[in-house]
């Protein structure tokens, strides 16, 4: 299974709204609605904002969004704070009953 | 406190064997689904494998037939036996509880074990 393709690098100023893109296919993103993000901070493990596609765990804030347009998600920090600097990760179920992370983007706050 | 603490991460030889163990407080691990997840030195995360709560198991294509993922209910311990290691393969590994039945959303990680296959 491919990963899934996200851009390499975004960044935002410290109020503006950014968004992350995740590109799979009809056998991942596109055919599932079970797309998850992560942010991970250096030297920490990650964390779930987002699962199946649009949900929020209990605790995250509500500056993060997630959707979904056929085989892209993507993933919206609105408000951005410089502790939004992190990497983020996508991540897909696919049809091998198995998950597929995202090859992951780095997030600059300037 | 729901938490994973992995242990057992070390430097090994190519060709070598080594065994994670993943220990879970704050809830059972036999009732559900638990991955390992694995981050080379500067790169992405990697799903490596999962064990159902029915006892599956599923694998990476870049591990099948070389590590094998299982439990102990009585310990509520999550492992990882790691066989004919390669340089590839270091990593550090996380275990993670995916909340949602196998469905890829990790909501508990582990701090995560090094392990370095190097001669």
């Amino acid at each position: 299974q491919s990963a899934l393709t996200q851009p390499a690098s975004v960044s935002g100023s410290p109020g503006q709204s950014i968004t992350i893109s995740c590109t799979g296919t009809s056998s991942d993103v596109g055919g599932y609605n079970y797309v998850s993000w992560y942010q991970q901070h250096p030297g920490k493990a990650p964390k779930l904002m987002i699962y199946d596609v649009s949900n929020r765990p209990s605790g995250v804030s509500n500056r993060f969004s997630g959707s979904k347009s056929g085989n892209t998600a993507s993933l919206t920090i609105s408000g951005l704070q410089a502790e939004d600097e992190a990497d983020y990760y996508c991540s897909s179920y696919t049809s091998s009953s198995t998950p597929v992370f995202g090859g992951g983007t780095k997030l600059t706050v300037l | 406190e729901v938490q994973l603490v992995e242990s057992g991460g070390g430097l090994v030889q190519p060709g070598g064997s080594l065994r994670l163990s993943c220990a879970a407080s704050g809830f059972t691990v036999s009732s559900n689904y638990m991955s390992w997840v694995r981050q080379a030195p500067g790169k992405g995360l990697e799903w490596v494998s999962v064990i159902y709560s029915g006892g599956s198991t599923y694998y990476a294509d870049s591990v099948k037939g070389r590590f094998t993922i299982s439990r102990d209910n009585s310990k509520n311990t999550l492992y990882l036996q790691m066989n004919s290691l390669r340089a590839e393969d270091t990593a550090v590994y996380y275990c993670a509880r995916d909340f949602v039945g196998g469905l890829g959303a990790f909501d508990i990680w582990g701090q995560g074990t090094m392990v370095t296959v190097s001669s």
